[in-house]
């Protein structure tokens, strides 16, 4: 079974605050995903990485950083946390099969800006 | 550009009777198709997907949706919920290249 795991489940931080969310996923995927999910408006990709060390613009990247130096690991970077981005973030991966792909998701993390 | 629609956002529906949740898609050209679940506190889990072939799929836990190209459609059908089905049930699109796009999602609530 795939398996995406990310650093935490839930998280308190202050404004200001540099975060970073980790994932992590052990299928030796191309494709890693980071989303935010907020009520109403479903999944929104921030940013997406298709190889090491190569990152695409998703559809909010605003704020928001993100790093692959390794295939396993995509961190999600918030330089300095703001309250509108207290969401739940999702980390997900696909194998970049081109077109028949499957997406698959870490528990997600919560994150909460005071 | 994409997109999703996911036509209720919330769906309540008794014990065992049977359940529809729609999703329309923006696309004249080639797309697979994807229906994600997503229970309390956890991420997404892959319901089915279309990706070629037969019209209907059918995927875990008893559900099966159908593909309509003339209508671009791929609704979601349970002919028999449980109380365990109670979830954010996602729709999703991707054509050649690597970005998937999602709906807002649907709430299913079954009622005892």
């Amino acid at each position: 079974d795939v398996k995406v795991t990310q650093s935490s489940r839930y998280l308190v931080k202050r404004t200001g605050e540099k975060v970073f969310l980790e994932c992590v996923q052990d299928m030796d995927h191309e494709n890693m995903f980071w989303y935010r999910q907020d009520p109403g408006l479903g999944l929104r990709l921030i940013y997406f990485s298709y190889d090491v060390k190569m990152k695409e613009k998703g559809d909010i990247p605003e704020g928001y950083s993100v790093s692959r130096e390794k295939k396993e690991r995509f961190s999600l970077i918030l330089e300095s946390a703001s309250t509108n981005q207290t969401s739940m973030y999702l980390c997900a991966s696909s194998p970049g099969l081109a077109g028949a792909d499957t997406q698959y998701f870490g528990p997600g993390t919560r994150l909460t800006v005071l | 550009a994409q997109s999703v629609t996911q036509l209720d956002s919330q769906v309540p529906v008794f014990e065992e009777a049977p359940v529809e949740l729609r999703c329309n898609y923006s696309s004249s050209v080639s797309v697979y198709l994807f229906w994600y679940v997503q229970y309390p506190n956890q991420g997404l889990q892959l319901l089915l997907k279309y990706l070629s072939g037969s019209t209907l799929v059918k995927g875990i836990n008893g559900f099966e949706a159908e593909f309509n190209k003339s209508q671009t459609s791929f609704h979601l059908r349970k002919p028999s919920v449980h109380i365990s089905d109670t979830a954010e049930y996602f729709c999703a699109v991707k054509r050649t290249g690597n970005q998937f796009y999602f709906g807002t999602g649907t709430s299913l609530t079954v009622i005892p």
